[in-house]
């Protein structure tokens, strides 16, 4: 089936470590992007891509790091200066040619990244 | 720029009555709206989408949507609610010269039995 794989699903970070969440799409999908979900805040972008080797800050990049080497995948470093991770952290991706614009963003199942 | 109010954070309907989840937004342009829902330690599923054409958008679930432009608002709505579709409900938008969706705070949707 396609979609959209996150990992892991729950994730632990020591102060002063970066960690990185893992994100595959086999949608074949151009555009993938990073978010972060805090109770009560909605979805907040960190990060996006539109092309391979190519990707532009969102609101809240900053203590964040990503890279896009293939067009399956898009991970995400939380780096030890992004001082407040504790979050649910959802990838997703979409068509961007053709009717791209109109199309809905795919989403994976999230990792929760807590602070030990 | 771009933005989506959900005016209320919680929704509380009885099983089998109608329910209306709120989401009223501001753009450039001509707007792509979309509504999401969100179980528990889930991703965002996609319910449906205003794009252009008719104000009533039917989507999945027996969920629908109004477009109104004059109010900038598109409503999600169910005629008749399920114990089911209690879930966070998300409303987003994205301008025709924007590449990113704004989301709303989300709408948690409680339907008592």
């Amino acid at each position: 089936d396609g979609g959209i794989t996150q990992s892991p699903k729950y994730l632990f970070r020591k102060e002063g470590q970066n960690v990185t969440l893992s994100c595959e799409q086999n949608l074949n999908h151009d555009a993938m992007y990073w978010y972060r979900q805090d109770p009560g805040q909605g979805l907040r972008l960190i990060y996006y891509s539109q092309i391979v080797n190519d990707f532009q800050k969102g609101d809240i990049a900053e203590g964040y790091s990503v890279s896009r080497e293939k067009k399956e995948s898009f991970p995400l470093t939380v780096t030890s200066a992004q001082k407040n991770p504790t979050a649910f952290y959802l990838c997703a991706s979409r068509v961007t040619w053709g009717e791209g614009n109109n199309q809905p963003q795919h989403f994976g199942d999230g990792t929760r990244l807590s602070i030990l | 720029a771009q933005s989506v109010a959900q005016p209320e954070d919680q929704v509380n309907v009885a099983e089998g009555n109608p329910l209306t989840v709120k989401c009223t937004y501001s753009v450039s342009g001509n707007p792509y709206l979309f509504w999401y829902v969100q179980y528990p330690n889930r991703g965002l599923q996609f319910l449906l989408k205003y794009i252009t054409g008719d104000n009533l958008v039917k989507g999945s679930y027996g969920f629908e949507a109004e477009f109104n432009k004059s109010q900038t608002s598109f409503h999600l709505k169910k005629p008749s609610a399920l114990v089911s579709d209690s879930a966070l409900y998300f409303c987003a938008v994205r301008g025709s010269g924007y590449s990113t969706l704004t989301f709303g705070k989300g709408t948690m949707l409680l339907v008592s039995p």
